[in-house]
């Protein structure tokens, strides 16, 4: 089955420490995207890549980081720098960035939470 | 800055009613794409019904409808016959131009509830 899949999907963190939440896509995108979703606020978006060895910065990446070194792949790292980390992360993908058709597949998410 | 607002944060109604999610937005672009998503208690979101602003005509699939209002900078979904399974949060979605890429901003959502 082609699809995205996110791993943990729970994870909890002690303050100060880095995690980093795994993207693995098989549906031979392209593009791949973070978002964070908080209650009320919707998603937000982090980072997002075009093409591998490539990323740019979305609305709110400040204490993130990414890295796009297999099209596959497209891990997020939570930085000690992010203040308030607590959050519903999702992955997704699409066929290219700025696809008309607009859609994009996403993960299962990541709850990550800091004690 | 273009934003979209949905105006209801939760709604409910009974097993084959008919139910419309309200969503507006705010552009100046004349050409874009608008979306709803869903997101099942299973988390795992999927596309629902999307349409092109410069198609008059509102995108039908099956029980899903939207009432595109190109003026008034609106786009409801409408859900007929509606059923348990219909039970999600509701997103509805820009696309728009940012740092040469074109990518969706999402509203705050709606939590559906279908009761039997």
């Amino acid at each position: 089955d082609g699809g995205i899949t996110q791993s943990p999907k729970y994870l909890f963190r002690k303050e100060g420490q880095n995690v980093t939440l795994s993207c693995e896509q098989n549906l031979n995108h392209d593009a791949m995207y973070w978002y964070r979703q908080d209650p009320g606020q919707g998603l937000r978006l982090i980072y997002y890549s075009q093409i591998v060895n490539d990323f740019q910065k979305g609305d709110i990446a400040e204490g993130y980081s990414v890295s796009r070194e297999k099209k596959e792949s497209f891990p997020l790292t939570v930085t000690s720098a992010q203040k308030n980390p607590t959050a519903f992360y999702l992955c997704a993908s699409s066929m290219w960035v700025g696809d008309p058709n607009g859609e994009l597949f996403f993960g299962e998410g990541s709850r990550l939470t800091v004690l | 800055a273009q934003t979209v607002t949905q105006s209801q944060p939760e709604m409910s109604v009974q097993e084959a009613e008919t139910v419309t999610l309200s969503c507006t937005y705010d552009t100046s672009e004349n050409n874009y794409y608008l979306f709803w998503y869903k997101q099942p208690p299973s988390r795992q979101m999927i596309l629902v019904i999307r349409q092109e602003a410069y198609k008059q005509q509102n995108a039908t699939e099956n029980r899903f409808s939207v009432n595109f209002q190109k003026a008034a900078k609106s786009f409801s979904l409408k859900i007929s016959d509606s059923q348990l399974g219909d039970t999600a949060m509701y997103f509805c979605a820009f696309m728009k131009w940012y740092q040469g890429a074109q990518k969706l901003v999402f509203g705050q959502g709606t939590r559906l509830t279908i009761n039997p």
